[in-house]
């Protein structure tokens, strides 16, 4: 079945620091790819998406390209800000009649420090 | 304006007690969905309505029912609450686009689901 996998967290990182999160996927046909964000005590959030090979997701600073070759959606940000300091979830969509299930990876913690 | 809601933030019970999660969506979408995600927050598909109907149900246990009074609400409700039920739910909605695709997934705050 369709799988997602992100690098191990807990990542820490001085501010100013340059940002990546792999995150490596499995799927049949062409899915579309996420990355969503959830801040201390709060739902998630959409942070970029793309919905097919070569395409460049960005917002807030952050960039991801879906690589179909290499299965690949890593995300990216630099410098980076304490306020970045979140679990970030990268997601694939798996789409059923009448609906869309979300297949996500285990999350990344991330903190900035000061 | 919230766009999802979900009540209660937070709910503390006890073993075998039944208990309900509310969710209600004003963004006009037509797909809800629950979603579990656990203390080391893995976060997993549990239910999907369309429209009032069950779509997807991802090998939840029988004690776990939703509800779908109109395509604006999707409650769960937990019957016999075990210990390993503990975790947050997380409601979202969808809407089906032209096309065949979906708009990104709108997720509500999450209810934080502790069974003593």
């Amino acid at each position: 079945g369709n799988s997602v996998t992100q690098m191990e967290g807990p990542v820490t990182l001085s501010e100013e620091a340059f940002l990546t999160i792999n995150c490596t996927y499995t799927a049949t046909g062409y899915p579309s790819l996420f990355w969503y964000v959830q801040y201390p005590g709060e739902g998630l959030q959409l942070l970029l998406k793309a919905t097919k090979a070569d395409d460049k997701g960005s917002n807030k600073g952050f960039e991801a390209t879906y690589r179909k070759e290499t299965t690949s959606f890593h995300l990216e940000k630099g410098p980076v800000q304490v306020s970045d300091s979140a679990v970030y979830f990268c997601a694939l969509s798996d789409l059923r009649l009448g609906a869309q299930k979300l297949v996500f990876g285990q999350g990344t913690r991330l903190t900035i420090n000061p | 304006d919230t766009a999802v809601s979900q009540t209660p933030k937070y709910l503390v019970t006890q073993m075998g007690n039944d208990k309900s999660i509310k969710c209600e969506q004003n963004l006009g979408h037509d797909t809800m969905y629950w979603y579990k995600q656990d203390s080391k927050k893995f976060l997993k598909i549990m239910f999907s309505y369309n429209n009032k109907e069950l779509i997807i149900n991802e090998t939840v246990p029988n004690r776990f029912s939703p509800k779908s009074p109109d395509k604006a609400h999707l409650n769960l409700h937990i019957n016999s609450l075990e210990l390993g039920d503990s975790a947050v739910y997380f409601c979202a909605s969808s809407q089906l686009l032209a096309g065949g695709a979906y708009n990104e997934q709108f997720f509500g705050p999450g209810t934080r689901l502790t069974v003593l």
